[in-house]
């Protein structure tokens, strides 16, 4: 079954702590994205990766990290710098070009105690 | 530089009746435009895309959108709104950059039964 799959659903942040959240593709695509929902907004670019062992900043990328070692993986992770961590994330992929489609797994929210 | 905005953050029909999203863009390229929907607490799901071919566009669940480069509209409809079409829809640009997608805020639809 080919999908995008995120975990964990829910992850849970203490002061100080750097998280990672994972992300997965079987679908074979080249690039990779890690987006920043809030309630009643869109979605905001994170980083992006058109290809393995290469990454760029989005439009809010202080406070977090990622890394591609392998076509089928981006993980992301929230560090201590970031503030405000408490969000949706999502993570989608496509074919490599600018105007492929993008196919969106189903989401962690981070919450901070 | 592209942008995008959703007219209406809030729409709420009763079931049975039309149905109306509106969208507005600016892009310096020749955009490809979606639609995506998205359930709550869920991932996005393509709805449709358009990409210069025709400029009315069928997708999923009877919804079609048409791409109106004169008023710089991609507007989505139904003709019969459905219990489970009840959602938060967003209107996506995509340009020759190679960070692609530009989110509107999105629109809610609440639909009565």
């Amino acid at each position: 079954d080919g999908g995008i799959t995120q975990s964990p659903k829910y992850l849970f942040r203490k002061e100080g702590q750097n998280v990672t959240l994972s992300c997965e593709q079987n679908l074979n695509h080249d690039a990779m994205y890690w987006y920043r929902q809030d309630p009643g907004q869109g979605l905001r670019l994170i980083y992006y990766s058109q290809i393995v062992n290469d990454f760029q900043k989005g439009d809010i990328a202080e406070g977090y990290s990622v890394s591609r070692e392998k076509k089928e993986s981006f993980p992301l992770t929230v560090t201590s710098a970031q503030k405000n961590p408490t969000a949706f994330y999502l993570c989608a992929s496509s074919m490599a070009g600018p105007q492929e489609t993008q196919y969106f797994g189903p989401g962690t929210r981070l919450l901070v105690l | 530089a592209q942008s995008v905005t959703q007219l209406d953050s809030h729409v709420s029909v009763s079931e049975g009746t039309p149905v109306l999203l509106r969208c507005n863009y600016s892009s310096s390229y020749s955009p490809s435009l979606f639609w995506y929907v998205q359930h709550p607490n869920k991932g996005l799901q393509l709805l449709l895309k358009y990409t210069s071919a025709a400029t009315l566009v069928k997708g999923i669940n009877g919804f079609e959108a048409e791409f109106k480069k004169s008023e710089t509209s991609f507007h989505l409809t139904k003709p019969s709104a459905h219990m489970s079409d009840a959602a938060e829809y967003f209107c996506v640009v995509s340009g020759a950059g190679r960070r692609a997608l530009t989110f509107g805020s999105g629109t809610r639809l609440q639909v009565q039964p």
